[in-house]
């Protein structure tokens, strides 16, 4: 089945950096990449996704980019704030199933104001 | 818009007791259904998923149950509680024809 590794585990940075999170996924059957972002105490949000017929994706200060021959897949914040600080999830969908995710260990990212 | 629903918000229950969370969505018809538990500090387990009433997988053994009743319910259960039952769960739904998965606010459950 599906396994998706992310990197790093917790990542801080300073108010107007950027942060790269990065993910690996196993199976070349994959064919979306989401990225959630959760807040403390909250259900995770959908902020970006990408398919795997497109590289790259931007939504203002956020974007994602896809490798398919390498799999792997990156989130990108740039002018980070601190109400980006959040725990950021990867996921791939599984193909060994229905419509079923499969999600990384996430990644705590605190931006210092 | 579809919105989705979870109750209660919190729980602390004593090992050995029932339980039973709900999940409803709004404003989308025939969804796929998701139940997840996160571990303090930890990724998302996938429970159970339902495609249609009445239609359960389980994803990993335990003690927990899940029903479907309706198009846009969704119940998780269990008959005596375990310690290693507190946790965070969420409940998520999916379009058939999409893979973006939209969670719910959770329930965070604690077992004394």
């Amino acid at each position: 089945g599906e396994n998706v590794e992310q990197h790093p585990s917790t990542l801080s940075v300073q108010e107007g950096d950027s942060a790269v999170i990065k993910c690996t996924y196993s199976d070349s059957a994959s064919n979306y990449f989401p990225w959630y972002k959760q807040e403390l105490g909250k259900g995770p949000q959908l902020i970006i996704d990408i398919r795997s017929n497109v590289g790259e994706k931007k939504d203002q200060r956020i974007a994602v980019t896809l490798n398919k021959t390498a799999k792997h897949f990156s989130l990108h914040i740039t002018e980070t704030q601190p109400e980006d600080s959040a725990v950021y999830f990867c996921a791939a969908t599984s193909v060994s199933g229905f419509q079923k995710l499969v999600f990384g260990t996430g990644t705590r990212l605190l931006v210092s104001p | 818009s579809q919105t989705i629903h979870q109750w209660p918000a919190t729980l602390v229950q004593p090992v050995g007791s029932p339980l039973s969370l709900e999940c409803t969505v709004e404003g989308t018809s025939n969804p796929n259904l998701y139940w997840y538990r996160q571990a303090a500090g930890r990724g998302l387990q996938l429970l159970f998923y339902s495609v249609g009433i009445g239609q359960i997988s389980s994803e990993v053994p335990q003690n927990l149950s899940a029903s479907r009743p309706q198009d846009r319910q969704f119940i998780l259960s269990s008959k005596k509680l375990l310690l290693s039952d507190s946790g965070f769960y969420l409940c998520a739904w999916m379009t058939g024809d999409s893979y973006e998965q939209y969670f719910g606010p959770g329930t965070r459950l604690t077992v004394t």
